[in-house]
């Protein structure tokens, strides 16, 4: 079956840096989907893309659907506090498939 | 416009008994997909139903396991005799249309609940 694998696992950064995360399927993806999920809620859509090459942003998050439709990218801009929790890429639809979660941690 | 509803929010249940996960979709949203989060993990696809209608179940344990869209009322997920290796987070998502149709992109994108927290002693 599908495999996602996404890198880091996690990532402890201080407070403005950047950030940048991957999700490499093992096969051809039509559509990537990013999540956030905080501790004891459920995934929250934070951006969708839909065509390779395609780069999208939501405020300081900016994705790319990779150019071998075998990838995607999330970077978030001078982090901040509200931006810990888990990412999670996931594709291609309907059955999604997730990645094992970058997992977000930042240092005042 | 109310997000994907469900409840309860936390079940405990004793081996062998009966679980039920209740899931209301988004307004206008006729597709639910349910999946189950071991903890350090991601999701993992179970079930895609519409009204009456089982579309996918190949993410469903074969025993134990069912779900139901009725024309009226939730989706449910009913686990029967339950065992520890049930418990789980366990989420529902819903979207407006699936892949094959919808007049924009985004009517393929789901959303999803708070999720279930099953245990089971």
């Amino acid at each position: 079956g599908q495999q996602l694998n996404q890198s880091p696992q996690s990532m402890f950064i201080q407070e403005g840096e950047d950030v940048s995360m991957n999700c490499t399927s093992s096969s051809i993806f039509n559509t990537w989907l990013w999540y956030k999920q905080d501790p004891g809620e459920g995934p929250v859509l934070l951006i969708a893309l839909y065509k390779a090459g395609e780069l999208t942003s939501n405020g300081r998050l900016t994705a790319q659907f990779g150019i071998t439709r075998k990838d995607s990218f999330l970077n978030i801009s001078a982090s901040i506090p509200s931006d810990v929790g888990i990412y999670f890429c996931a594709g291609p639809l309907q059955k999604l498939v997730f990645g094992q979660g970058t997992r977000l941690t930042i240092n005042p | 416009n109310a997000g994907v509803m469900q409840n309860p929010r936390h079940l405990v249940r004793r081996r062998g008994q009966e679980a039920r996960l209740r899931c209301s979709p988004m307004k206008g949203h006729s597709h639910v997909y349910w999946y189950r989060q071991l903890p350090e993990e991601g999701l993992k696809f179970m079930v895609y139903l519409q009204k009456e209608n089982i579309i996918d179940e190949s993410g469903m344990p074969k025993e134990r396991f069912s779900a139901e869209f009725p024309k009226e009322g939730p989706s449910i997920l009913r686990i029967q005799q339950v065992v520890r290796g049930d418990s789980a987070a366990y989420f529902c998502a819903s979207s407006p249309i699936s892949t094959s149709g919808g007049p924009s992109r985004s009517y393929n994108e789901q959303f999803f609940g708070p999720g279930t927290r099953l245990t089971v002693l």
